[in-house]
């Protein structure tokens, strides 16, 4: 059981918008920044979102993160077939520690 | 381009230490933390803690008891040790080079994995 806590699956079809969600307390998400990592079955996880909301270079702006209070969103629009993955936020805790939530699996319809 | 390779065995008895190395090439090992982090086949990620290049370290309170993190920057390395093991510590094991030692894992390992069994 994480202490984030992430839907286990979530869907769309080619062109729609999808959101994923995390949600976490006031000595986590509330205190820190969220990040976001998807994992394509087979590889390693790769950094998505940082800061809540900042794309590291190259990841397509159909990606967008939010935070608001102790709970966080990705949202994924014009979902595509290669979109398809494992979807994890992170956050740091205060007891000085990383943590992440459970996982949400993305299918392309 | 960063790159961070594991390496180490892939098969230990039950009670024996996970030993891992990661190397990593195309950028300095200054002013940044060096994490593992692990995912047991078919779950979620677990992270098992960190380095700083200058070698204080921060480790995830469940594991704590049990791990030690090492760096030689004049080798580009770091390294894991996790005593101990069981078959719960079967998984991929990752590692990662993070900004800020909080959660920003920006480059990662292709990952290894480590199987614990009789």
């Amino acid at each position: 059981q994480s202490v984030l806590t992430q839907p286990p699956s979530a869907s769309g079809t080619p062109g729609q918008s999808v959101t994923i969600s995390c949600s976490g307390s006031s000595s986590n998400i509330g205190n820190d920044y969220v990040y976001w990592y998807q994992q394509v079955p087979g590889a390693a996880p790769k950094l998505l979102i940082y800061r809540n909301y900042q794309r590291p270079s190259g990841v397509p702006d159909r990606f967008s993160g939010s935070k608001s209070g102790t709970s966080a969103s990705l949202a994924i629009s014009g979902l595509r077939s290669e979109d398809e993955a494992d979807y994890y936020c992170a956050t740091w805790d205060d007891s000085l520690s990383a943590l992440f939530g459970g996982g949400t699996k993305l299918t392309v319809l | 381009q960063v790159q961070l390779q594991e390496s180490g065995p892939g098969l230990l008895k039950p009670s024996e230490t996970l030993s891992l190395t990661c190397t990593v090439s195309g950028g300095s090992m200054n002013t940044y933390y060096w994490s593992w982090i692990r995912q047991p086949p078919g779950k979620g990620l677990e992270w098992i803690g960190y380095i700083y290049y200058t070698g204080t370290t921060n480790y995830n309170p469940s594991l704590k008891s049990r791990v030690t993190i090492s760096v030689d920057t004049s080798k580009k390395q770091f390294s894991l040790k996790l005593t101990s093991v069981t078959a719960a510590d079967t998984a991929v094991y990752y590692c990662v080079r993070t900004r800020g030692g909080r959660s920003d894992f920006d480059y990662w390992g292709q990952g290894t994995l480590v199987t614990v069994s009789t």
